[in-house]
């Protein structure tokens, strides 16, 4: 099974300032089997990125991702305050077993 | 737009089993295109994938899970359901059914049901 450890547990910054968040995989991952999703209190996760850097339907584009291998990294380059929420990596490996990172809290400086 | 919904008892006895069932609306669920997911998150955890099924009934577990674990599909009525036996306390969580997309090498869960949360306790 294919862990990734997401880093920091939780960031804090002030909006209009660039945020970097951080996957990490316990083995190589390809880069289309790689997404990102953010959660805010009492809804379900959205998509924001897949393939590891391709933004989904209506994602703003100060969301990119960026990485190969065992690093990957989420940006979100001016943070507005709609942006302050739970963000989760996510992987597709062999066999079909999908696995999640435990989550980066982004929060109100 | 395609919408997903979750239905079943929000609360379930410890030993019991858990069945919900997922409803997809405004789209079908025999596209060769997607797999269907749940996915669960206990009060103020992370997520975890509880495992997928394909139209055709295929289906894939977690690995920690596969003992306890049972999806189905129904594609008469484009529906398809989680049963979790034995469940305790720790199985308390929102369970979030989910589409995974799969174009070309890519694969990604694109749209999300709201949850239902699910309580064991006697």
């Amino acid at each position: 099974e294919i862990v990734l450890t997401q880093s920091p547990g939780t960031l804090s910054l002030s909006p209009g300032e660039r945020a970097t968040l951080s996957c990490r995989a316990s083995q190589s991952v390809s880069s289309s089997y790689l997404a990102w999703y953010q959660q805010k209190p009492g809804q379900a996760p959205r998509l924001l990125i897949y393939g590891a850097s391709s933004r989904a339907t209506g994602i703003p584009d100060r969301f990119s991702g960026s990485g190969s291998g065992t690093d990957f990294t989420l940006t979100i380059s001016r943070l507005e305050p709609e942006d302050f929420a739970v963000y989760y990596c996510q992987q597709y490996g062999s066999s079909h077993q999908i696995t999640f990172g435990q989550g980066t809290r982004l929060e109100i400086k | 737009q395609l919408q997903l919904q979750e239905s079943g008892p929000g609360l379930v006895k410890p030993s019991e089993t858990l069945s919900l069932t997922c409803t997809v609306s405004g789209g079908s669920i025999s596209s060769s295109s997607y797999y269907w997911g749940w996915i669960r998150q206990p009060p103020g955890k992370g997520l975890e994938w509880i495992g997928s099924i394909y139209y055709s009934g295929s289906t894939y577990y977690n690995p920690s899970l596969k003992s306890r674990v049972t999806i189905s599909v129904d594609t008469s009525k484009n529906q398809f359901s989680l049963k979790l036996s034995s469940v305790t306390a720790a199985d308390t969580a929102v369970y979030y059914c989910a589409r995974l997309a799969k174009y070309f090498r890519l694969y990604y869960f694109d749209y999300w049901g709201q949850g239902t949360l699910v309580t064991v306790s006697s």
